[in-house]
């Protein structure tokens, strides 16, 4: 069965630490990846993905994530957390035809 | 770009009441999406459309739900009867389709539905 995890339900940083918001995922054949952020009463915003080529991804407001096939893991990252990044983070797998596995959101608090 | 419009943003009904959520996708996107979500239950889909047809309903919750998409531009979910338990934000996304499928789902900002 396809399926994404996102094993940490809260995560807690420092402003200006570095951050990290785990993803895994479980599908068959080679999967399209994800990351989206939802700010309150927003919808889900895309930040980047990951389809083919370097495993290193840059995406949106600094943020970056790293593919590592090994371990079917994307994980998001971001060098200096800014108090703004506190948001519900979801990682998304994309497989054949249109079929999307959200995982189940990471809140993410930034400590001022 | 608009980005994708829902309407109405809140709909406060009674157990009972007929509720019709509305989307209109990006323009040139064709495959379009229905999501619910809940603290309890995440992000949930629904139902998809490629081309306006409707590919995959496995998610809607039972016959109350009905989805249509008569022309590309639009797209309604329906509840008949509404529950308590259908208070979710429904939200509705569009993607692009190019060659090999790696477009990203565009959302829009959600219908925050409370049926009492």
């Amino acid at each position: 069965a396809q399926s994404v995890a996102q094993p940490e339900d809260q995560v807690n940083v420092a402003e200006g630490n570095p951050l990290t918001v785990k993803c895994t995922y479980s599908v068959s054949g080679n999967p399209y990846l994800f990351w989206y952020v939802q700010y309150p009463n927003r919808g889900l915003q895309f930040l980047l993905k990951y389809i083919t080529g370097d495993n290193l991804v840059k995406g949106s407001y600094g943020f970056e994530a790293e593919f590592n096939k090994s371990q079917t893991s994307f994980h998001l990252k971001k060098p200096s957390a800014l108090v703004s990044d506190s948001a519900l983070y979801f990682c998304a797998v994309r497989i054949t035809g249109n079929q999307f596995y959200f995982g189940t959101g990471t809140s993410l608090t930034v400590i001022p | 770009d608009a980005g994708v419009i829902q309407s109405p943003r809140h709909e406060v009904t009674e157990m009972g009441q007929e509720v019709t959520l509305r989307c209109k996708p990006i323009s040139g996107h064709n495959s379009l999406f229905w999501y619910r979500q809940t603290m309890m239950r995440g992000l949930e889909l629904l139902i998809y459309f490629n081309n306006n047809v409707p590919i995959d309903d496995s998610g809607m919750p039972e016959d109350r739900f009905s989805a249509k998409m008569p022309n590309a531009s639009f797209s309604t979910l329906k509840i008949q009867p509404s529950e308590p338990r259908d208070s979710a934000v429904y939200f509705c996304a569009s993607s692009p389709r190019r060659g090999r499928d790696t477009g990203e789902l565009f959302f829009g900002e959600g219908s925050r539905l409370t049926v009492l």
